[in-house]
């Protein structure tokens, strides 16, 4: 199993604003995954992370808005950037160990924009 | 585009039943499913992955079956406990690494 740290756990934020959620894992791992949940909703995949190159993004997920980094192997972090209320949401990291494995996840990042 | 629906209706069970939870899915054939539980405020938490050869699994008080000529897994709690009660989760793979989740179901057991 892996461990990972997300920080902050929650945030209130203004709109027009950009957030920062770090996410540190305490083993190497290839990929990281990053969701978002809003209320009520399942888990929908934002991107992947993968080390040294850009990340991939989902379809109705742009770059410019959540732009991510992943400097090493245990540690990346998503920006929300120009936030609106639409935003609001929680953002989750997570890990796969592997194919045909489970995925872990941070706590999560609770985010209100107002 | 793969689809997963759960009841998106909170199940209220009492202490003791089984809690039955339903996950359907469409337009893909995964060749694993998986359940998670998750608590408010927390990220998800898995329980449980069933490959599509096998029909049946257990852990402890969990079950979980997959029917892939209906396209459907069931999850099942016996002896239930105030503490299961939680957000569950179905999962299914899309090839690769990448994984799609279901929005869940609320369940609420009673003392």
């Amino acid at each position: 199993s892996a461990v990972i740290s997300q920080k902050p756990s929650r945030d209130i934020c203004q709109r027009g604003t950009s957030l920062t959620i770090q996410c540190q894992v305490d083993s190497q791992v290839t990929m990281m995954f990053w969701y978002r949940q809003q209320p009520g909703q399942s888990l929908t995949l934002i991107a992947t992370a993968n080390q040294g190159s850009e990340a991939t993004y989902e379809s109705g997920f742009v770059i410019d808005k959540f732009p991510i980094s992943r400097p090493n192997l245990t540690f990346s972090t998503l920006t929300v950037s120009n936030m609106s209320p639409e935003d609001s949401s929680i953002y989750l990291c997570s890990l796969s160990g592997g194919q045909n494995t489970e995925a872990f996840f941070g706590q999560g990042t609770r985010l209100t924009v107002v | 585009s793969q689809k997963i629906e759960q009841n998106s209706e909170a199940l209220n069970i009492q202490e003791g039943k089984t809690a039955t939870l339903t996950c359907n899915y469409t337009n893909y054939s995964p060749a694993y499913l998986q359940w998670y539980r998750q608590d408010p405020g927390r990220g998800p938490v898995f329980l449980l992955l069933i490959r599509e050869n096998e029909k049946e699994k257990r852990k402890e008080r969990l079950k979980v079956t997959f029917d892939t000529t209906l396209k459907q897994s069931l999850f099942h709690i016996t002896a239930s406990q105030p503490a299961d009660s939680a957000t569950y989760l179905c999962a299914l793979d899309t090839g690769g690494f990448k994984t799609i989740f279901g929005a869940g179901t609320r369940l609420f057991v009673k003392a």
